[in-house]
């Protein structure tokens, strides 16, 4: 069975720091990767999008991506509180449906 | 452009009774997915549609039902509803080039009593 794993958290931060979350998949055929984050009773907003081995940055945001170790990561830079949330690391299949994880929650500090 | 649209936004349901979720995709996108998703969890793959075909069908009961229609709107159909169902139920459509992103409406929660 395919699988996206997620430490559940809570993971939290003091502002201005950088927060690192992390996901393993179990598909090594997975070609996509995505990272959403998700406030509470909201829905999911994509926030990163990463297909090739390396880094890929966008503003305070940079993920990661490891095929060889089936891994993928999201950094945070700059940590302010409106980033608490939820986020979650979602793959896509052989036949480009989203397999999910089931999120790690968020909390910045002031 | 509007993003994705979901009706109704809240539903309060009977066990037992029946339930139509509709969806409107971004313009331009084909392919749409329900998922749904209770607290605490990652959304759970429902069905996925592309040009009103059904291109992909999650681990639920046959009491879930979906159709696309010719603008690529779509609707989810659950029936017998249980005390199980009650969740956030998501749609998102994908982006018709190869990134395959997917972007969710704002969700219709469901409760069922």
């Amino acid at each position: 069975q395919k699988e996206v794993e997620q430490n559940s958290g809570p993971l939290s931060v003091p502002e201005g720091a950088i927060a690192s979350l992390n996901c393993t998949y179990s598909d090594r055929g997975s070609q996509s990767f995505f990272w959403y984050r998700q406030y509470s009773g909201k829905s999911p907003e994509l926030i990163m999008s990463i297909y090739s081995n390396g880094d890929k940055e966008d503003g305070r945001f940079t993920a990661q991506l490891n095929k060889a170790s089936q891994y993928v990561s999201l950094l945070i830079r700059d940590s302010q509180p409106s980033d608490s949330a939820t986020y979650l690391c979602a793959v896509a299949d052989s036949n480009y449906q989203l397999i999910w994880g089931a999120g790690t929650k968020l909390i910045i500090k002031p | 452009d509007a993003g994705v649209t979901q009706s109704p936004t809240h539903l309060i349901k009977t066990r037992g009774q029946q339930v139509t979720l509709r969806c409107s995709p971004i313009s331009g996108h084909k392919s749409v997915s329900w998922y749904q998703q209770v607290l605490g969890q990652g959304p759970q793959f429902i069905f996925q549609y592309y040009e009103k075909e059904e291109r992909g069908r999650g681990n639920f009961p046959d009491r879930f039902s979906a159709r696309q229609f010719p603008n690529y709107s779509s609707e989810l159909n659950v029936n017998a509803l249980l005390l199980g169902d009650s969740a956030l139920y998501l749609c998102a459509s994908t982006s018709p080039d190869r990134s395959y992103e997917q972007y969710f409406g704002p969700g219709t929660r469901l409760t069922v009593t």
